[in-house]
């Protein structure tokens, strides 16, 4: 079973509201990704670091920021939701030795904004 | 940029009958791995392939690696309901991303 938890499962907000994902994992694992993905659409990379105090931009640009304070914690911030925010947020992490390139993901916050 | 293609984006089959997806790089890929996402859940871990040709059988599915390194498909035989799902592709080129193709989302009949 995925030791990767993502909180909340589900959040439905107003406009302008500030809202933190949160994204633990318990398996000591440096990668970590935030993931984008519409039902049923493709997965849009947002943010990945790797390890404590890196971040990087994905692919697809987006408004969220991400910070790595501590290696488990990998959280995403939205500073002012906006009806096109509306989408699931996948977090994931990547570990090390034969598991190297294997991503496991998180159950996903999915967040409506009205 | 590096891109992922997947085809067909949907395929409906009789259970059954046989389901193959198809997957494109733009570029050389240092690995390979496949994942399925059930309908309202997130994607799991199928298998990963490495070497170039690489074919790999998990009970009724089979997993291959193009000889160039740029190709792979996942085929199903005898599809089942529980098959139902969305398969994607995800590759590696050596760092640290992870770019997944847009996925095959199967429909079986029963």
């Amino acid at each position: 079973e995925a030791d990767i938890y993502q909180t909340p499962r589900y959040l439905v907000i107003g406009t302008g509201k500030k809202i933190t994902l949160e994204c633990s994992q318990t398996m000591g694992h440096d990668k970590m990704y935030w993931y984008q993905q519409d039902p049923g659409m493709e997965l849009h990379l947002i943010h990945y670091s790797y390890g404590v105090n890196s971040t990087e931009k994905g692919d697809l640009s987006s408004e969220s920021t991400v910070s790595r304070i501590r290696t488990e914690h990998f959280p995403l911030t939205l500073e002012s939701a906006r009806p096109s925010h509306t989408s699931q947020y996948l977090c994931a992490s990547r570990g090390g030795g034969s598991g190297a390139n294997v991503l496991t993901f998180g159950a996903g916050s999915r967040l409506t904004v009205l | 940029g590096q891109q992922v293609m997947q085809i067909p984006q949907y395929q409906h089959v009789q259970e059954g009958e046989d389901f193959t997806t198809y997957c494109n790089s733009s570029t050389t890929l240092s690995n390979i791995q496949w994942y399925k996402q059930r309908p309202g859940g997130h994607p799991v871990f199928l298998i990963q392939l490495v070497k170039s040709g690489e074919v790999k059988k998990q009970k009724r599915l089979t997993f291959q690696f193009g000889e160039a390194k740029k190709n792979s498909s996942l085929h199903i035989t005898a599809t089942q309901t529980t098959d139902v799902g969305t398969y994607f592709c995800a590759g590696n080129t050596g760092g640290f991303k992870t770019i997944f193709g847009a996925g095959t989302r199967l429909f079986v009949k029963a």
